[in-house]
């Protein structure tokens, strides 16, 4: 089945530093999804992509959808203490009736003040 | 963004009781909902699917006898875990569809904020 490889597993860095993370995969999607996670919490949706190529900002988070559809990449600028958390990537193969999401493992972001 | 709730947040109960929990979608109509099992510090698992007005879709090692999916209205879905021992202790997690209109390909998932369920 569809695996992500999702970029590093986990990043401590300082406040004020720029983050990247990436997801890559075997297969095809056709939607690529970035949620962020705070401990007891549900996934937050940060940013969703739905064309190749498609790049999306939101705030100082800013998302790519890869050319190839098989690869995204998040990037957080100018970081700051809240964006401590588990960030998520995730794929979605179909919409409609099929469209169950792959998850990545996730991206562990400590920030130091 | 578009809002979903869970209901209980957190549920303590005793090995051999069945213990429901709800999903809604607040500001939208969900006919898919889906619900996940998360264990500390891995990523979420996919338990099933759940279609309204019809029987859920179990993802492959997920018991459909214990763990009852009932999505009697386009904006609930209940998860019953029957006869809950304690390695089904975990974090539930359901999350709700939102089509964009005719194109179901644009569609996304938005989550609940879990449900921390633990067996004595």
């Amino acid at each position: 089945g569809q695996q992500l490889n999702q970029s590093p597993q986990s990043m401590f860095i300082q406040e004020g530093e720029d983050v990247s993370m990436n997801c890559t995969s075997s297969s095809i999607f056709n939607t690529w999804l970035w949620y962020k996670q705070d401990p007891g919490e549900g996934p937050v949706l940060l940013i969703a992509l739905y064309k190749a190529g498609e790049l999306t900002s939101n705030g100082r988070l800013t998302a790519q959808f890869g050319i190839t559809r098989k690869d995204s990449f998040l990037n957080i600028s100018a970081s700051i203490p809240s964006d401590v958390g588990i960030y998520f990537c995730a794929g979605q193969l179909n919409g409609g009736s099929q469209g169950n999401l792959i998850f990545g493992k996730g991206t562990k972001l400590s920030v130091k003040p | 963004g578009a809002v979903v709730s869970q209901h209980p947040s957190r549920v303590i109960c005793k090995s051999g009781t069945s213990v429901k929990i709800e999903c809604r979608s607040l500001d939208f109509q969900a006919t898919t909902m889906f619900w996940y099992r998360q264990f500390p510090k891995k990523s979420l698992m996919l338990m099933a699917t759940s279609n309204e007005g019809s029987k859920a879709t179990y993802e492959q090692g997920v018991e459909k006898d214990k763990f009852l999916i009932n999505h009697a209205s386009l904006t609930l879905s209940t998860l019953t875990v029957t006869s809950a021992h304690p390695e089904d202790s975990s974090f539930y997690i359901c999350s709700a569809r939102r089509l964009a209109g005719v194109l179901w390909d644009t569609d996304t998932q938005y989550f609940g904020p879990g449900t921390r369920l633990t067996v004595l």
